[in-house]
């Protein structure tokens, strides 16, 4: 069975930009979840999204924002990027929107030069 | 806001028992304890989690003191691919699915 899966792998973009970044969750969860990782730190909550709405957001500005399609996949959007926006960007799924653990993808390096 | 608090790093010898503490002494009642490890610059993976009662499975233990206030992770017999950062987390479960993670624990596994 397929995990979680997400692209691109590696990303470079420059100041100013936007960029999308994609997850596609284990076959049959409803829940994805999108993480920021700093180096050094742990990952940081962005984003739940669970049948299609928002159902949780962290503490991030409004230059990010997502979405979850109809086949539960998902995107996440960053617009005027900043250097420290440089990090591994996670995306997790699960079953249902509480109670069950997530399963975690094996991240997109995005780099902002 | 991470609710936990682990030793920044530990050591353990191949082959031994690594027990990894955590705090998370302002838990509630509904909070579970969640643990995943991270292997360098891969996703986190999920080890286990519980409530209160002890937990086993084929990776490892978890062992939650009866005023739920602190937990911990044992690895039986670790090896050199345990070497990994781990992370305790406590999650509603009436918040959804938004984990807190903190810093976590450097575990070196020893040859």
């Amino acid at each position: 069975d397929a995990g979680v899966t997400q692209s691109p792998t590696h990303l470079i973009k420059t100041r100013g930009q936007h960029v999308t970044l994609r997850c596609s969750p284990i076959s049959g969860h409803k829940s994805v979840s999108w993480y920021q990782q700093v180096l050094g730190q742990g990952p940081q909550f962005i984003f739940q999204y669970y049948e299609k709405e928002e159902r949780g957001r962290g503490n991030f500005p409004d230059r990010f924002s997502a979405r979850q399609f109809p086949n539960y996949s998902s995107e996440l959007n960053v617009n005027a990027l900043l250097l420290g926006d440089s990090a591994l960007y996670l995306c997790a799924s699960s079953w249902d929107r509480v109670y069950n653990e997530q399963f975690f993808g094996p991240g997109t390096r995005l780099t902002v030069l | 806001d991470a609710k936990t608090t682990q030793p920044p790093s530990m050591d353990c010898a191949e082959g031994r028992a690594a027990n990894l503490p955590c705090n998370h002494s302002t838990i509630s009642g509904n909070e579970y304890v969640y643990w995943y490890r991270q292997i360098h610059s891969q996703g986190p993976q999920y080890i286990i989690h519980g409530l209160k009662n002890n937990e086993t499975n084929e990776m490892a233990s978890l062992i939650i003191t009866e005023d739920r206030k602190s937990s911990t992770l044992t690895l039986p017999h670790a090896t050199l691919r345990d070497t990994a950062v781990y992370y305790c987390i406590v999650r509603a479960s009436n918040t959804g699915n938004q984990f807190y993670f903190g810093t976590g624990t450097s575990l070196t596994v020893i040859p």
